[in-house]
């Protein structure tokens, strides 16, 4: 079984200001992460994800996360937020074999404040 | 590259009626897709997994016979929602995972832009 914890349902920074968006997983077999952004009624968009290769990943728009097996967490932040990152973003975990199911937290709402 | 296209973005449907859904992946070949649904301001719950030819497999408590699933190639998937009902107005959301060849398989989804359904 996976199951995957967004620990903030919402995010509030200021533009220029770091981003941090928290992300715990459990999974029974070695798992595959992914970070998943959606604007306001659009599809998911990859930023990043994390399949046992460097536990430092980068993504898309400056994102970033690492992979720490320790804390079972996986993380997302970025230096210096942009008005344009506002958006849901979802930390999804999956196995890296067989079966292909993604679970999905359930967000975190990333506010910029001006 | 990596396009899922998902038709239509938004359509507005009768009670009782039923309503088409297409998932196309535009620049690869995927054989399985699947389907989401998502409600307003919650994450994304996986209704089925379409793989290409064969049946679709429901997760449990998704009706079979009301989410109506077709894979007929490798780039299309569609979602009929049978006699829709209000309860049914959603956003839902297909997925594409890209046939891969080699050693290894991989579980990257590319994500369609959804279509909202709104059943009066």
């Amino acid at each position: 079984a996976q199951s995957v914890t967004q620990l903030d349902s919402h995010v509030s920074v200021s533009e220029g200001t770091p981003v941090l968006l928290r992300c715990n997983y459990s999974s029974s077999y070695s798992p595959s992460l992914f970070w998943y952004v959606q604007h306001p009624n659009k599809g998911l968009q990859l930023l990043l994800k994390y399949t046992s290769a460097a536990t430092l990943v980068k993504g898309i728009n400056g994102f970033e996360a690492e992979f720490k097996k320790s804390e079972t967490s996986f993380h997302l932040t970025k230096p210096s937020a942009h008005m344009s990152d506002a958006a849901e973003y979802f930390c999804v975990v999956s196995v890296s074999f067989g079966n292909e199911k993604l679970t999905f937290g359930t967000g975190t709402r990333l506010t910029i404040i001006p | 590259g990596a396009v899922v296209s998902q038709h239509p973005s938004w359509v507005i449907c009768k009670s009782g009626t039923s309503v088409k859904i297409e998932c196309r992946s535009l620049d690869f070949q995927a054989t399985t897709m699947f389907w989401y649904r998502q409600f307003p301001k919650q994450s994304l719950m996986l209704m089925a997994t379409s793989n290409e030819g064969s049946k679709a497999t429901y997760e449990q408590g998704v009706e079979k016979d009301k989410f109506l699933i077709n894979h007929a190639s490798l780039t299309l998937s569609t979602l009929t929602v049978t006699s829709a009902h209000p309860e049914d107005s959603s956003f839902y959301i297909c997925s594409a995972r890209p046939l891969t060849s080699g050693r290894g398989r991989s579980n990257i989804q590319y994500f369609g832009a959804g279509t909202r359904l709104s059943v009066l």
